[in-house]
């Protein structure tokens, strides 16, 4: 079965500096999505990023982007130029690729981000 | 994106009775929804899974005739928490998929918070 593991319950982060949030998760199948949610105290979840396990390239989305190690099964979340309205837990997410293959979520880490 | 909405926000039930909760893709056709539940202060889990028009798949551990799913149509499925307990109290959030894992992409509703007094 497939593990998702957060190892940073908390994090904490000035604002406007830069912040990394890791993941690792175990598979034995060679295609797969990774994903990082964000939820705040909304609790709406809303995707950050994604990353098809296919592409070597590291994914970016404005100030986010992340650090895939696909050989050593890792996925961390890098935060720029961090803002208050980016508080909240983050929670990294593991799918096999296929028929709407479900999500397998970690633990979650809780970001704070203080002035 | 995608929309998906969840109905009622909240819920107050008494114990023993049973409690619905809707969720509907606004804009697209779900053929797959999915339903988590989420504790204070944890992650999401998985309950199950619903294809439309046919019967929904539980995770291990998911009472099925407990937590009843019903995906009747591509924009709705729905909930049912038969002779809710205060231990059922929780946030039930639910996502949904027109993709069939091509892109990975599912779309969250904004989650029920279920009380059971």
């Amino acid at each position: 079965a497939q593990t998702v593991t957060q190892s940073q319950p908390e994090m904490s982060v000035q604002e406007a500096e830069t912040v990394t949030l890791s993941c690792t998760y175990d598979t034995s199948e060679s295609d797969y999505y990774l994903f990082w949610y964000k939820q705040p105290p909304s609790r709406q979840m809303i995707l950050v990023i994604r990353q098809e396990a296919y592409k070597q390239q590291n994914a970016t989305e404005n100030r986010f982007s992340v650090n895939f190690q696909k050989a050593a099964k890792s996925f961390s979340l890098k935060i720029s130029d961090s803002q208050l309205g980016d508080a909240a837990m983050y929670f990294c997410a593991y799918m096999r690729t296929g028929t709407a293959s479900k999500l397998t979520f970690g633990t979650g880490t809780r970001l704070q981000v203080t002035l | 994106g995608a929309v998906v909405s969840q109905h009622p926000s909240r819920v107050i039930c008494k114990s023993g009775t049973s409690v619905k909760i809707e969720c509907r893709s606004l804009d697209f056709q779900a053929t797959t929804m999915f339903w988590y539940r989420q504790f204070p202060k944890k992650s999401l889990m998985l309950m199950a899974t619903s294809n439309e028009g046919s019967k929904a798949t539980y995770e291990q551990g998911v009472e099925k005739d407990k937590f009843l799913i019903n995906h009747a149509s591509l924009t709705l499925s729905t909930l049912t928490v038969t002779s809710a307990h205060p231990e059922d109290s929780s946030f039930y959030i639910c996502s949904a998929t027109s993709d069939r894992g091509r892109t990975g992409e599912q779309y969250f509703g904004p989650g029920t918070r279920l009380t059971v007094t």
